[in-house]
């Protein structure tokens, strides 16, 4: 079965600071992990993928096959980070179905 | 824009009445995706088209729930004899390489 876990409903940092989102999965073969990013009154939208490997906004995520954990992180938290953040997985090569995590919401305070 | 507009905005039915929800992805969206959200929980797997071909259906999916996508273009969402539990934002998904754009959603309330 897949499954992702975000231990974290709610998380709360100072600007400046260093974030880090958990995201957890479960997974028995090679998974594509996202991260979906969602701002106030805006909707659903694709952060970061692990294939890519790419740094957007700042954020970047490693895939961690042996801790089967992809965490988001920012060393330096802005104002406009302040989001709902959901990690999701995508299983089987070619399959199409997304399976998303319950989501973080991230407050920067000022 | 991500081009994907979902009508209506918000539905607010009566329990045991049926519901319709329209999403109209954009034309390179040649894959639609359907998913649920309560509450304080992530996204969850309805069904999946690929042109106008139903591939893919959660068990989520009760026989109340039809999804059609007839031309391979707009997609309708159908809850028939709605129940409490189906309130939930409904959400529409085009995907287009690696990447779904979202649609804003249906809220839906069940009274």
């Amino acid at each position: 079965a897949q499954r992702v876990t975000q231990p974290e409903k709610l998380l709360s940092v100072f600007k400046g600071a260093p974030v880090e989102l958990k995201c957890n999965y479960s997974y028995s073969g090679s998974p594509e992990l996202f991260w979906y990013v969602q701002y106030s009154r805006q909707r659903l939208q694709l952060l970061l993928r692990h294939i890519s490997r790419e740094s957007i906004k700042g954020f970047t995520a490693d895939l961690n096959k042996g801790e089967t954990s992809f965490h988001l992180k920012k060393p330096f938290a802005q104002e406009e980070d302040s989001a709902m953040y959901y990690c999701a997985l995508r299983g089987v090569q070619g399959a199409q179905k997304l399976v998303f995590g319950q989501g973080t919401r991230l407050t920067i305070n000022p | 824009d991500t081009g994907v507009s979902q009508d209506p905005r918000h539905k607010i039915t009566k329990r045991g009445q049926n519901v319709t929800f329209r999403c109209d992805p954009i034309s390179e969206h040649n894959r639609l995706y359907w998913y649920r959200q309560t509450l304080g929980q992530g996204p969850e797997f309805l069904t999946y088209f690929q042109n106008e071909a139903q591939l893919e259906k959660s068990r989520l999916l009760s026989d109340r729930f039809s999804a059609e996508r007839p031309k391979g273009s707009f997609s309708t969402l159908e809850i028939q004899r709605t129940e409490q539990g189906d309130s939930a934002m409904y959400l529409c998904a085009g995907r287009q390489g690696e990447k779904l754009f979202f649609g804003s959603g249906t809220q839906l309330s069940v009274l």
